[in-house]
C-alpha cells in the first residue's frame, strides 16, 4: 500500500492520560499535515511541515499539542493531559510539496480518539 | 475572509436521480484552487477533483460532473445516475496561493436510497 498511513485507527482514553498518533506520508511526499475534524464538522487544519521543518501551527494548536517530523519522514501527534473535547478524528495527509501537483494533499484513514 | 459554505447539510434521494451539491467561497487571492473530497462511512478522504482559479472550464468524469463559476463564486458537484454506492459525506474545500492548509466546508451528508 503507497497511500498515508496513519496508527492506531482507534484510541480510546481516560481524561488527563497523554496519548501519540503516528502518520507515514506517501514516501515521495515531502509536506506532511495533520488536521482534526470533529463530528458533523469538515477537518480544521492543526499544523503542517515541509520535511522536518513545521512551518505554520493553527490557534486550535494548544500548548497541550506537539507534533514532531524528525527525520522529515513519519510524524507523530501527542496531545497530553487529554480532555473530552479532543475526542475527534485526527487525520494526516502529504503532499509533493513542489511541481505542478504540489498542493494536492491525499489523505490517510484517520485515528479516531475518544477521551473518556 | 476565506471560507467555503456548503448550504445542503443533508440531501437524500432516490438511486438514479440526478442530484447537485452546492458549494460557495470565499477568497480575496486571485490565485486559489478548490477541491471536493468523498467521505464514506468507513472515514477516509478520498480527493475527487481539484480546479484551479485560472480554469473554469468544466469538468465531466464519469457520473461526476463540476461546474465552476467565478462570477458567483460556486463550485458545484453534481452526481448524474446516483447509486447507493454514492452515499457519502462530500466536501467542497478551498485552498488559497498564500497559505498551504486546504479550509473544508461542514460537508452535505449525501444519501441515495435503493
Amino acid at each position: 500500500d503507497t497511500g498515508v498511513s496513519q496508527d492506531p485507527r482507534h484510541k480510546i482514553t481516560k481524561r488527563g492520560q497523554n496519548v501519540t498518533f503516528r502518520c507515514d506520508p506517501i514516501s515521495e511526499h515531502n509536506r506532511l499535515y495533520w488536521y482534526r475534524q470533529t463530528l458533523g464538522q469538515g477537518p480544521e487544519f492543526l499544523t503542517y511541515f515541509q520535511n522536518e521543518a513545521q512551518l505554520e501551527k493553527s490557534r486550535l494548536l494548544s500548548d497541550r499539542f506537539s507534533a514532531e517530523r524528525p527525520k522529515g519522514s513519519f510524524s507523530t501527534l501527542e496531545i497530553q493531559r487529554t480532555e473530552q473535547g479532543d475526542s475527534a478524528m485526527y487525520l494526516c495527509a502529504s503532499s509533493l510539496g513542489s511541481g505542478p501537483n504540489y498542493n494536492e494533499q491525499f489523505f490517510g484513514p484517520g485515528t479516531r480518539l475518544t477521551v473518556l | 475572509a476565506q471560507k467555503v459554505t456548503q448550504a445542503q447539510t443533508e440531501i437524500s434521494v432516490v438511486e438514479k436521480e440526478d442530484v447537485t451539491l452546492d458549494c460557495v467561497y470565499e477568497t480575496r487571492d486571485t490565485t486559489y484552487y478548490l477541491f471536493w473530497y468523498k467521505q464514506p462511512p468507513s472515514g477516509e478522504l478520498v480527493f475527487l477533483i481539484r480546479r484551479n482559479s485560472f480554469d473554469e472550464q468544466n469538468e465531466i468524469s464519469g457520473r461526476y460532473s463540476w461546474n465552476f463559476q467565478k462570477s458567483t463564486s460556486s463550485f458545484n458537484f453534481t452526481i448524474t445516475a446516483s447509486q447507493v454506492v454514492d452515499s457519502a459525506v462530500y466536501f467542497c474545500a478551498l485552498l488559497y496561493s498564500s497559505a498551504s492548509k486546504i479550509i473544508f466546508g461542514s460537508g452535505t451528508r449525501l444519501s441515495i436510497r435503493p
